[in-house]
């Protein structure tokens, strides 16, 4: 039981790149999260899915896009980086979207923007 | 709005001795209040969290937190401060009847305990 798994652990990219950062998790879980965290600010929602099939934007969603590709996992894509998402990318899952709900986090993507 | 505030961004301990890192909330209603750990370079672990009754919550490698409605607090502690025990911490909290997406971080407080 691996939890939630992040692909990739590090990524340098140049200014306008694109790339997709990774998340699955194996707990069944239907609700997944993908926040950015930066230093002094706490984790920020970026986007998330309430069910399989489902997204919706969270507090900071500008620059990125995101696609649950099925119960499993939730992918999030920044189409043309910019140096100010330069951060640390943790995906996390929950049971259910209620706020009771407990969230498993991932152990990050630390993305450079040049 | 919801808010969390961890008023401390560093606490230092030495080992053995009893450790509290302090979280303040602010929500227009019942609060659901939780802790994680965060080990460098590794993601958010969770400690502990409370929903409602028992206001002295225990967790995971011997925390506890206690909820206090009229100080809005919901301290973490731990009797014996272990090295290991170095990191950093968050406190987050939700709104009864709200949605998990309304999770609301604090800026975090970073643990160092002292051999």
């Amino acid at each position: 039981n691996a939890g939630v798994t992040q692909t990739p652990k590090f990524q340098v990219l140049k200014t306008g790149q694109s790339m997709t950062l990774q998340c699955a998790q194996d707990m069944n879980h239907n609700s997944m999260y993908w926040y950015r965290q930066d230093p002094g600010m706490g984790l920020r929602l970026i986007y998330y899915s309430a069910s399989e099939g489902t997204t919706d934007k969270g507090e900071v969603p500008n620059g990125y896009n995101v696609s649950r590709l099925n119960k499993r996992e939730f992918s999030l894509r920044l189409e043309s980086a910019a140096p100010s998402q330069t951060s640390v990318y943790f995906c996390a899952s929950s049971e259910d979207i209620t706020s009771t709900d407990t969230q498993y986090f991932g152990p990050g993507t630390r993305l450079t923007v040049l | 709005a919801q808010s969390v505030a961890q008023p401390e961004d560093q606490v230092n301990v030495a080992e053995g001795n009893p450790l509290t890192v302090k979280c303040t909330y602010s929500v227009s209603g019942n609060p659901y209040l939780f802790w994680y750990v965060q080990y460098p370079n590794r993601g958010l672990q969770f400690l502990l969290k409370y929903i409602t009754g028992d206001n002295l919550v225990k967790g995971s490698y011997g925390f506890e937190a206690e909820f206090n409605k009229s100080q809005t607090s919901f301290h973490l502690k731990k009797p014996s401060a272990l090295v290991s025990d170095s990191a950093l911490y968050f406190c987050a909290v939700n709104i009864g009847g709200g949605s998990a997406r309304q999770l609301t971080f604090g800026s975090g407080t970073q643990l160092t305990v002292l051999p």
